[in-house]
């Protein structure tokens, strides 16, 4: 079956510094995989996906098939971008639907 | 254009009792999902739908029902709401050609006494 893991719930960091939120699946198949995002009041909206390689709001996400890993990352934190971001996996014996993880709260302290 | 819209935004039910919640959705998708969202769990989908007139369901789909009779509309039904149904519910629709690209909409906060 396949399966999101993001093992942390929270991740606090100081305005400026690094971000990186981790993100594992576990699946079978060619996994295609996404960052959704949902800020304070807002509703859920994807953010990045890795086949298209782009750099959104500054975070990027690579694929690492060997490590099965798809970590968001941000080389410097701004305090817009505390929210909650889930990873997603789509495809697999779900069909077209989407296995999100758990979610990691980002919050960016001034 | 309003994109995906839920009603109602809050509600508070008795063990027991019965309601529906409505999606809908005016950018003419294909896809529409029915999701809750746990703390810790993530989002984890109840049902979703291909196309006006089908159905399926997804990972947790015990006590929920749903229909989908018009193209922009899906439809969540509880039964019998029971307490560990106390969530918060997302809908969600996509175009079929870009599944894993979904369009939610506000949530509904669903709490049962």
């Amino acid at each position: 079956a396949q399966r999101v893991t993001q093992p942390e719930k929270l991740l606090s960091v100081f305005k400026g510094a690094p971000v990186e939120l981790k993100c594992n699946y576990s699946y079978s198949g060619s996994p295609e995989l996404f960052w959704y995002v949902q800020y304070s009041r807002q509703r859920l909206q994807l953010l990045l996906r890795h086949i298209s390689r782009e750099s959104i709001k500054g975070f990027t996400a690579d694929l690492n098939k060997g490590e099965t890993s798809f970590h968001l990352k941000k080389p410097f934190a701004q305090e817009e971008d505390s929210a909650m971001y889930y990873c997603a996996l789509g495809g697999g014996n779900a069909g077209n639907m989407l296995t999100f993880g758990g979610g990691t709260r980002l919050m960016v302290k001034p | 254009n309003a994109g995906v819209t839920q009603t109602p935004k809050f509600r508070v039910l008795k063990t027991g009792q019965s309601m529906t919640l409505l999606c809908a959705q005016d950018m003419n998708h294909e896809y529409m999902y029915w999701y809750r969202q746990d703390p810790g769990m993530g989002l984890r989908l109840i049902h979703y739908s291909v196309g006006e007139g089908t159905t399926a369901k997804g990972e947790v789909p015990d006590g929920y029902n749903v229909s989908r009779l018009k193209k922009q509309n899906f439809l969540l039904g509880l039964e019998s709401a029971a307490p560990s149904q106390t969530s918060v519910y997302f809908c969600a629709s996509s175009l079929d050609l870009a599944p894993y690209e979904q369009y939610f909409g506000p949530g509904t906060r669903l709490t049962v006494t």
